[in-house]
């Protein structure tokens, strides 16, 4: 596609059920990350897959957060028995290997919320 | 430890004034530094790299190693300008890849 896309834009789910947040990098982009947004917190590092190597999963915060790419393409970043703690914009961003010049190209986000 | 500070939650001005977003690292290499912009509704997108030494949108920043600093900064602010800032870190190679690490931001409220 044109850009990365991620579904689905909002999510509210109860305290204590599991979500699980999906990108769609740009097609020949080998490298994807998923950040945390959260209000005055900035962007938090949580994950990163680039081609077939293991996943830089050293940003999640628990073991409650894990995330996969299958075939080198759609991510989904799985969050379990979630807690109100969680709830941000989870962004996710693809780029060329490498970064390229032209930095990280970034989805526009899902909102979660837990009540 | 690598690290991005932007001291400036909030950062109010005129339209015309003078801006300097400041955006200070620790890292022990040599760097690659980045600004991102977020403009209301809309996604976070590239507005510079140091590498590219470019002026986009007005806006300007110098790598300064001594200070350690990649402060932004545009000689007259326009409304349009108004949005969040986010200074990015490009850490160590490792595998051939570059983490981007990012401070807290910055909002740039330019008033009419």
């Amino acid at each position: 596609g044109a850009g990365v896309s991620q579904s689905p834009s909002n999510k509210v789910t109860e305290k204590g059920k599991d979500v699980e947040l999906r990108c769609d990098p740009i097609s020949g982009h080998t490298a994807l990350y998923w950040y945390r947004q959260s209000l005055g917190q900035g962007l938090e590092f949580l994950i990163y897959f680039q081609g077939n190597s293991a996943p830089d999963k050293s940003g999640l915060p628990s073991d409650r957060f894990s995330a996969e790419r299958t075939g080198g393409s759609v991510s989904t970043l799985t969050i379990q028995r979630t807690q109100q703690e969680d709830s941000a914009v989870y962004l996710c961003a693809s780029a060329v290997y490498g970064g390229g010049e032209d930095g990280y190209t970034f989805g526009s986000g899902t909102r979660l919320t837990v009540v | 430890a690598q690290r991005v500070t932007q001291p400036e939650k909030l950062l109010s001005v005129f339209k015309g004034a003078p801006v300097e977003l400041k955006c200070n690292y620790s890292y022990s290499g040599s760097p690659e530094l980045f600004w991102y912009v977020q403009y209301s509704r809309q996604r976070l997108q590239l507005l510079l790299r140091h590498i590219s030494r470019e002026s986009i949108k007005g806006f300007t920043a110098d790598l300064n190693k001594g200070e350690t600093s990649f402060h932004l900064k545009k000689p007259f602010a326009q409304e349009e300008d108004s949005a969040m800032y986010y200074c990015a870190l490009s850490g160590t190679k490792s595998g051939g890849y570059n983490k981007l690490i990012f401070g807290a931001g910055t909002r740039l409220a330019v008033h009419p």
